[in-house]
């Protein structure tokens, strides 16, 4: 599974858009972004994952960088709620399936 | 999306009795497990990998008799921390990956066991 680097925290406006960065230099080309969040004493919550494509859905967006050796997570519209930790993960669809977190980005969405 | 669900969501137990933490995968089956233990401040540790219907398997340096796994049916692991000790106080987090999907994994709310 590949190494992933993240800011450790950042701040966000309420309201304007949250742009979380990971670096994954080390992923492999079967290998997928996967981005969760952790809110304070609660178990992770997935976001979005992504292979080479930028995604989106109803809570964010994933952009993948050409040579994927990094990505971008944007929550267009931060709200208080959003306040956690924010983890990127890289791994295959086969094998144990195992995530090995890191230390995440903590993302403080202020009023 | 799927539901997993942890019992107890907290527990406070003395040093050197056993605590039990179930992990229920709600509406779906579930062949395959995991465990994470997180400290405060720090990021999820995965202790091990629950199989359904065969031993688990433990990462390096966690001990497998202190921490018992049983994954006895697709929809049911527990984790029983035997003769606790203070240090084992923490945040215990399970998480279930479904048998079909895009290989996302989904988590329960956490347990945290205090030890006295």
């Amino acid at each position: 599974d590949a190494k992933t680097t993240q800011p450790p925290s950042m701040d966000c406006a309420e309201g304007r858009a949250a742009n979380l960065p990971c670096n994954h230099s080390t992923i492999s080309g079967n290998e997928y972004v996967y981005w969760y969040r952790q809110i304070h004493s609660q178990g992770p919550q997935y976001i979005i994952h992504g292979l080479k494509n930028n995604e989106t859905n109803e809570m964010a967006s994933l952009i993948i960088t050409e040579d994927r050796k990094s990505s971008t997570l944007i929550l267009p519209h931060a709200t208080l709620r959003d306040t956690a930790v924010y983890y990127c993960i890289g791994r295959g669809l086969s094998g144990t399936y195992k995530y090995i977190f890191g230390t995440g980005t903590r993302l403080k969405v202020l009023a | 999306g799927a539901v997993v669900s942890q019992h107890p969501s907290w527990v406070i137990c003395k040093s050197g009795t056993s605590v039990k933490i179930e992990c229920r995968s709600l509406d779906f089956q579930a062949t395959t497990m995991f465990w994470y233990r997180q400290f405060p401040k720090q990021s999820l540790m995965l202790m091990a990998t629950s199989n359904e219907g065969s031993k688990a398997t433990y990462e390096q340096g966690v001990e497998k008799d202190k921490f018992l796994i049983n994954h006895a049916s697709l929809t049911l692991s527990t984790l029983t921390v035997t003769s606790a000790h203070p240090e084992d106080s923490s945040f215990y987090i399970c998480s279930a990956r479904g048998l079909a999907g895009g290989g996302e994994l989904f988590f329960g709310e956490g347990s945290r066991l205090t030890v006295l």
